[in-house]
């Protein structure tokens, strides 16, 4: 397609559970970026590939959040023990590498932790 | 650190009314400034990209200026219309940091 792609679009799980969210840029786009998105609160940055390699993992809340990008495109999300506070939308962008381009989103996955 | 407000927070006016939407930044070290705008249960669509050393982009009714003197950039809705009923956000990636920092948007309605 032409756009972000992100799967699945909704998710309910028990917490405790490991969940995994998959994001597929649009094709050429080296950087990537993971955002979660809380009800009423403002896009919280999660975690910013380029290319395979992630030079800024700083927003990941805990070490229950990890991500991964092969072959320089698709990316996952993965959250272990899932808790209630990891409710939210989130959400992949993805950009040509120059930080002048624009970033362009996914329509997001809306993760309900029971 | 880049901290990056927007006011009003929310809005509502009669359809056909010019808009202004504010958005202000504290670090005048950015590499761009982008408007999105999201639409309720949907991701964010881009609406206009200003480079660091534009001073405004057009795109249809839609107009957006930047001053990185005063920390400002301001996007304009001309003769509004209810399909423009959404949340705008502004983002900037600064600081030499390609992450973008992001306001906390503007919701619009525009009614009949």
């Amino acid at each position: 397609g032409a756009g972000v792609s992100q799967s699945p679009s909704n998710k309910v799980t028990e917490k405790g559970k490991d969940v995994e969210l998959r994001c597929d840029p649009i094709s050429g786009h080296t950087a990537l970026y993971w955002y979660r998105q809380s009800l009423g609160q403002g896009l919280e940055f999660l975690i910013y590939f380029q290319g395979n390699s992630a030079p800024d993992k700083s927003g990941l809340p805990s070490d229950r959040f990890s991500a991964e990008r092969t072959g320089g495109s698709v990316s996952t999300l993965t959250i272990q023990r899932t808790q209630q506070e990891d409710s939210a939308v989130y959400l992949c962008a993805s950009s040509l590498r120059d930080p002048g381009q624009p970033q362009h989103f996914g329509d997001g996955t809306r993760l309900s932790i029971l | 650190k880049q901290e990056v407000t927007q006011i009003p927070a929310a809005l509502s006016v009669p359809e056909g009314e010019n808009l202004v939407l504010n958005c202000s930044f504290t670090d005048s070290a950015i590499y761009n400034l982008q408007w999105f705008r999201q639409d309720p249960g949907k991701g964010l669509t881009s609406l206009l990209l200003i480079q660091s050393s534009q001073r405004e982009q057009t795109s249809g009714r839609l107009n957006a200026s930047l001053d990185k003197s005063s920390g400002r950039s301001t996007l304009y809705i001309a003769a509004s219309q209810p399909g423009d009923s959404a949340t705008y956000l502004c983002a900037l990636p600064s600081g030499g940091s390609y992450i973008p920092t992001f306001g906390r948007g503007t919701s619009l309605i525009v009614h009949p």
